[in-house]
């Protein structure tokens, strides 16, 4: 079974601090995505990583920016955190060539 | 841009049949895909229908009609596990990525 864990379950953090959200996936997958989930908004794509060091813009990166220096691992960075960025964020993988996404448990991030 | 659209909220009897709908508005389409997620779980992967037709997988079928930029999720002989939020998502050009719809709650009612 594929195994895709994330570093918190559960964050607060302030206003301006820099925020590492982590991702490890144990099955060699070579695509990592991040999302962020908002009630009415459904789940949007912020970056994702097709190989290592590689990464690409989803559809709302403002704000964020990623890092993946080893296959396993792909961090998700906010540079200085705001109240906006208050949400639940999951990390996700995919094997290349397949189209099934498996999902890490998920971090509730609340910046006060 | 890219968008789908699906009911918010959905509510269905045990042991009946429901379906959901998506339309979506994209370029480059690949495939569409169904995730169900219960409440505070994560999303774990349905079907995927690249290709128009139906996909059965045990009490739940995927439909595609890519002319009509539609598809659907069919659950048969519903359990009240199947109380959770199911999102459409289209694989679209770039290949990698994803767009997932806003999602439905489908509520089960003894």
């Amino acid at each position: 079974d594929v195994k895709v864990t994330q570093s918190s379950r559960y964050l607060v953090k302030r206003t301006g601090e820099k925020v590492f959200l982590e991702c490890v996936q144990d099955m060699d997958h070579e695509n990592m995505f991040w999302y962020r989930q908002d009630p009415g908004l459904g789940l949007r794509l912020i970056y994702f990583s097709y190989d290592v060091k590689m990464k690409e813009k989803g559809d709302i990166p403002e704000g964020y920016s990623v890092s993946r220096e080893k296959k396993e691992r792909f961090s998700l960075i906010l540079e200085s955190a705001s109240t906006n960025q208050t949400s639940m964020y999951l990390c996700a993988t995919r094997t290349g060539g397949l189209y099934e996404q498996y999902f890490g448990p998920g971090t509730r991030l609340t910046v006060t | 841009g890219q968008s789908l659209e699906q009911p918010s909220e959905v509510t269905a009897v045990e042991g009946a049949i429901v379906q959901i709908n998506c339309t979506y508005q994209t370029s480059g389409f690949y495939g569409l895909s169904w995730y169900q997620q219960h409440d505070g779980g994560a999303p774990t992967f349905l079907s995927y229908n690249a290709l128009d037709g139906l996909e059965e997988t045990g009490r739940f079928s995927s439909f595609l009609s890519r002319s009509d930029s539609y598809g659907y999720l069919l659950l048969q002989e519903l359990q009240m596990k199947d109380s959770a939020s199911y999102f459409c998502a289209v694989r679209r050009g770039g290949y990698q990525k994803v767009t997932f719809g806003t999602g439905t709650k489908l509520q089960v009612i003894p």
